[in-house]
């Protein structure tokens, strides 16, 4: 059962253009991570937010965390062809493990 | 500085043959160990997970299994592959409880 849904799954964008990618579920998280996947490699932390609410910025990346720990949002601006990859959000509940989002794949094209 | 690597980074196997994909973690002691598996394009699904030499939990029915028999060591294993394990296979650690996943390069697997 996949608890946390991503969308878009698709997006498709010219450089230079913001975009916005959500990642919601119906369960309260006490963490919740982002990660980029590249084609044929494994994902990579982007940010992990912790509080219901917050805000953390990653130069041209804006990630925030929902009021009830519920549900996440990656914001990027001015998007940049570097920036193309598999998007995946990932929540931690009180155990040893995450449980990732279904993926938005980005196309940023030059 | 810590390390993980996972191995072979290409499999294709025949239906009904075995499997072993290994994983191994240098740089820290006593890390969280995890396989995942992701279809083409899409999330991870949480296969195995230990916090301890020994001690697996598994999270879906399937036909893999997965082994630790050293503290740095995750082995995930098959004694007869089925058509529906093809995929790509991560390994991850963490240190922390609930922390951020490293992730290793990953290994793909096609059973024909």
């Amino acid at each position: 059962t996949q608890l946390l849904e991503q969308s878009p799954q698709f997006l498709s964008i010219q450089e230079g253009e913001n975009l916005t990618v959500y990642c919601n579920s119906s369960s309260v998280f006490s963490s919740l991570q982002w990660y980029r996947q590249e084609p044929g490699e494994g994902p990579v932390l982007l940010v992990t937010v912790v509080t219901g609410g917050e805000v953390k910025k990653l130069k041209r990346l804006t990630f925030q965390f929902g009021d009830a720990r519920k549900d996440s949002s990656l914001h990027i601006t001015a998007a940049q062809p570097g920036d193309t990859g598999l998007y995946l959000c990932a929540g931690a509940k009180d155990t040893d493990k995450l449980i990732f989002g279904t993926g938005t794949r980005l196309q940023v094209f030059p | 500085s810590q390390t993980i690597h996972q191995w072979p980074a290409t499999l294709v196997q025949p239906v009904g043959s075995p499997l072993s994909l290994e994983c191994t973690v240098e740089g820290t002691s006593n890390p969280n160990l995890y396989w995942y598996r992701q279809a083409a394009g899409r999330g991870l699904q949480l296969l195995f997970y230990s916090v301890g030499i020994g001690q697996i939990s598994s999270e879906v029915p399937q036909n893999l299994s997965a082994s630790r028999p050293q503290d740095r060591q995750f082995i995930l294993s098959s004694k007869k592959l089925l058509l529906s394990d093809s995929g790509f296979y991560l390994c991850a650690w963490s240190g922390l409880r609930t922390g951020e996943l490293f992730f290793g390069e990953g290994s793909r697997l096609t059973v024909l």
